[in-house]
């Protein structure tokens, strides 16, 4: 079981240019999560996918968007980068259990961003 | 009623002690509570986690403490070690989504 993997590792762009990050969820999980972590912080929620849907929407503007495919995988999309985008993106899969919560949630190595 | 109020910003052991770190929440909706070790450079990895009907769990050397009416949980590391060293988060999920505290970084002294 290979986990959850991201690519690419680390990336470095110029401010107003876009970027594509992309996850691949752990194997048997539906559901896959983003996070934004700065420097010396917790990681922030930006939005949850689920059955090719944004599920859910944390406090992030409209730059920020997504895609589920559909064997899960999913990308994070970020238009127009802002100095302040520079972070470590992180992605979570977990799988949603009828009638209940969802499982565990298990966090890729993350994508270090740069915006110069 | 969206935070995590995680406690202390850092910490420094001596191998062999019992750090503990201590997370408060808001929001009595939130229906599961884990903890994530993280190293420099790397993802979060699960450390262990706990469902609120629970008060306390144990995994290796590792313990959570949960007090539901005081809406507070703490981590608690046995016979720490060296390679304990890492930041540690607390967090707390709801609708489906975490909600992290501020981190932990731990330093255990050989």
């Amino acid at each position: 079981d290979a986990g959850v993997t991201q690519s690419p590792t680390h990336l470095i762009k110029t401010r107003g240019q876009q970027v594509t990050l992309r996850c691949s969820p752990k194997s048997g999980h539906d559901t896959v999560s983003w996070y934004q972590q700065a420097l010396g912080q917790g990681p922030q929620f930006i939005f949850q996918y689920y059955e090719e849907e944004e599920r859910q929407r944390g406090n992030f503007p409209d730059r920020f968007s997504g895609h589920q495919f559909p064997n899960y995988s999913s990308e994070l999309n970020v238009n127009a980068l802002l100095l302040g985008d520079s972070a470590l993106y992180l992605c979570a899969s977990s799988r949603i259990l009828l009638g209940g919560p969802n499982t565990e949630a298990f966090f890729g190595q993350g994508t270090r961003l740069t915006v110069v | 009623q969206q935070q995590v109020k995680q406690s202390p910003q850092s910490l420094i052991v001596q191998k062999g002690g019992i750090p503990i770190i201590n997370c408060a929440y808001e929001n009595t909706a939130f229906d599961y509570f884990p903890w994530y070790q993280q190293f420099p450079g790397k993802g979060p990895a699960l450390l262990i986690a706990i469902r609120p009907d629970v008060s306390e769990k144990k995994e290796g050397r590792f313990t959570i403490s949960f007090n539901k009416s005081a809406k507070q949980f703490s981590l608690h590391i046995m016979d720490s070690q060296p390679g304990d060293s890492a930041t540690y988060f607390c967090a707390s999920r709801g609708a489906g989504k975490l909600i992290f505290g501020q981190g932990t970084t731990l330093q255990v002294k050989p």
